[in-house]
C-alpha cells in the first residue's frame, strides 16, 4: 500500500518562494511525481524524479530523497496562476498512479 | 508527452439515465489507459484500468456493472455510468501512459458530470 502524507493548504504571497513537502511510505518504489491540477482541470504533468537530489526547470524544482521517503517542490518568483493544487505521487513502476489529497496552494497579491 | 481528449466536458443528466464517456488517445497508441473520478476537494481515486481487446480491471469498491469499460480500439476507450444517481456526480478524468521505462501518465481534459 502507499501513504502519502501533504500539507493540506499553503498561501504565499506574489513574487515570492514557496516549498510543499511530501513525505511517503509505499512498498516498491521507482521514483516520484509531482502533477499540477487546477480548480475544475485536469493534473499536468511537471516532474520526475528517479535519484536522490535537486532537479530544476525553470521557475520549478523538484527535490528527493530516497532514505528519507521525502520530496519537495520548489516554486520561485510565485505568480498568481500558480494557485492550484500540487499533487505528491510516489511510482512503483508501470502501474496507474495512486495520489493523495494534493496541497491547494493559494498566490495573493 | 500524449494527447488526450475527452467528450463530453460537461453533461447533465436525469437521475436513472445512462452517461457514455470518451476517451481519446490523439497521438499514441493506447493499449492501457486508466479511468480515475474525483469529488470537490478530494484526491483523484482510481476507478479502472482499461486494457484494448480485453476485460478491464476495476478497483476494490467500483462496480463493474454500473461503470462499463470498453476499449475497443488502441485510441479509444469508454466509460458509460448506467442507472446515473446524484451521488455520481462527479469529475471523471482518463489518463494514458506513455513513456517508456517510466509510469509517467498524461491526463484527459476531465468530464464533469451532474446528475439532477
Amino acid at each position: 500500500g502507499q501513504n502519502i502524507d501533504q500539507p493540506t493548504e499553503m498561501t504565499a504571497t506574489e513574487g515570492a518562494i514557496v516549498q510543499i513537502n511530501c513525505t511517503y511510505q509505499t512498498s516498491g518504489f521507482n521514483g516520484l511525481f509531482w502533477y499540477q491540477q487546477h480548480a475544475g482541470e485536469a493534473p499536468t504533468f511537471l516532474s520526475y524524479n528517479v535519484l536522490d537530489g535537486l532537479e530544476e526547470k525553470g521557475r520549478f524544482s523538484s527535490f528527493l530523497s530516497r532514505s528519507k521517503g521525502y520530496s519537495y517542490l520548489l516554486l520561485k518568483e510565485l505568480q498568481m496562476k500558480d494557485s492550484a493544487s500540487y499533487l505528491c505521487a510516489p511510482s512503483s513502476g508501470n502501474t496507474p498512479l495512486v495520489f493523495g489529497k494534493g496541497t491547494r496552494l493559494s498566490v495573493i497579491a | 508527452g500524449a494527447v488526450v481528449s475527452q467528450h463530453p466536458s460537461r453533461v447533465i443528466c436525469k437521475s436513472g439515465t445512462s452517461v457514455k464517456i470518451e476517451c481519446r488517445s490523439l497521438d499514441f497508441q493506447a493499449t492501457t489507459m486508466f479511468w480515475y473520478r474525483q469529488f470537490p476537494k478530494q484526491s483523484l481515486m482510481l476507478m479502472a484500468t482499461s486494457n484494448e481487446g480485453s476485460k478491464a480491471t476495476y478497483e476494490q469498491g467500483v462496480e463493474k456493472d454500473k461503470f462499463l469499460i470498453n476499449h475497443a480500439s488502441l485510441t479509444l476507450s469508454t466509460l458509460t455510468v448506467t442507472s446515473a444517481h446524484p451521488e455520481d456526480s462527479s469529475f471523471y478524468i482518463c489518463s494514458v501512459g506513455r513513456d517508456r521505462g517510466t509510469d509517467t501518465q498524461y491526463f484527459g481534459p476531465g468530464t464533469r458530470l451532474t446528475v439532477l
